[in-house]
């Protein structure tokens, strides 16, 4: 499979642990975004990254949220002191410089 | 936040009927995109229009693009029940691409 994939498919935590979420882009993408998506509603954009350089953030993204791509690869998106507003499904997204978006199935996180 | 605005929020038809989804948005654009999500899946691209072209076709598909009204526009003949999906457009302003709300559509058989 050659598509964008993100572990795991499903994570339920308790209120304030802390999470952490993979992506692995199409491998000849240089681009990677991290979005947010709650029922019912389209994705928000968290930020995104030019091989490992994150360009732009959102205030969406509190300090409790940071994001990685150390090599330029894949992604981690980890969030502190989960909340249950942080419920939702996290989607990831590569490109290859500004061609169309390749979204994976999504992180849905669940914090009880 | 969000830049594209969908209309209407949800849509039901008939099998063999048309669908039209619009979105409006906010700011200038180099192009505009519009994804298919079928539940609990992530985003599928369908087409771009650039910002100088107003009219692009992909199969059943058209889509039309009014940059002095920041508009736009799909158009699924046809329809499928395997249409039934949310879709969405997207804006690609040089820093990101963002999402409106979505329409909802559903195609009965």
């Amino acid at each position: 499979d050659t598509g964008v994939s993100q572990n795991p498919r499903h994570k339920i935590t308790k209120r304030g642990q802390n999470v952490t979420f993979r992506c692995d882009p199409i491998s000849e993408h240089n681009r990677l975004y991290w979005y947010r998506q709650t029922l019912g509603q389209g994705p928000e954009f968290l930020t995104y990254f030019q091989n490992e350089a994150q360009l732009e953030k959102s205030r969406l993204l509190s300090d409790r949220f940071s994001a990685e791509r150390p090599k330029g690869s894949f992604s981690t998106l980890e969030i502190q002191r989960t909340e249950q507003g942080d419920s939702a499904m996290y989607l990831c997204a590569s490109s290859l410089n500004k061609s169309p978006l390749h979204f994976g199935n999504g992180t849905r996180l669940t914090v009880t | 936040s969000q830049q594209g605005e969908e209309d209407p929020q949800a849509l039901s038809i008939q099998e063999g009927e048309n669908a039209t989804m619009n979105c409006s948005y906010k700011t200038s654009i180099n192009n505009l995109q519009w994804y298919r999500q079928n539940s609990g899946r992530g985003l599928v691209h369908l087409i771009l229009i650039r910002s100088n072209e107003r009219e692009k076709h992909s199969g059943r598909l058209r889509v039309t693009l009014d940059t002095s009204k920041k508009s736009s526009s799909l158009l699924i003949t046809a329809s499928r029940a395997a249409d039934t999906a949310s879709y969405f457009c997207a804006t690609d302003n040089n820093n990101d691409m963002r999402f409106g709300a979505g329409t909802r559509l559903t195609v009965k058989p």
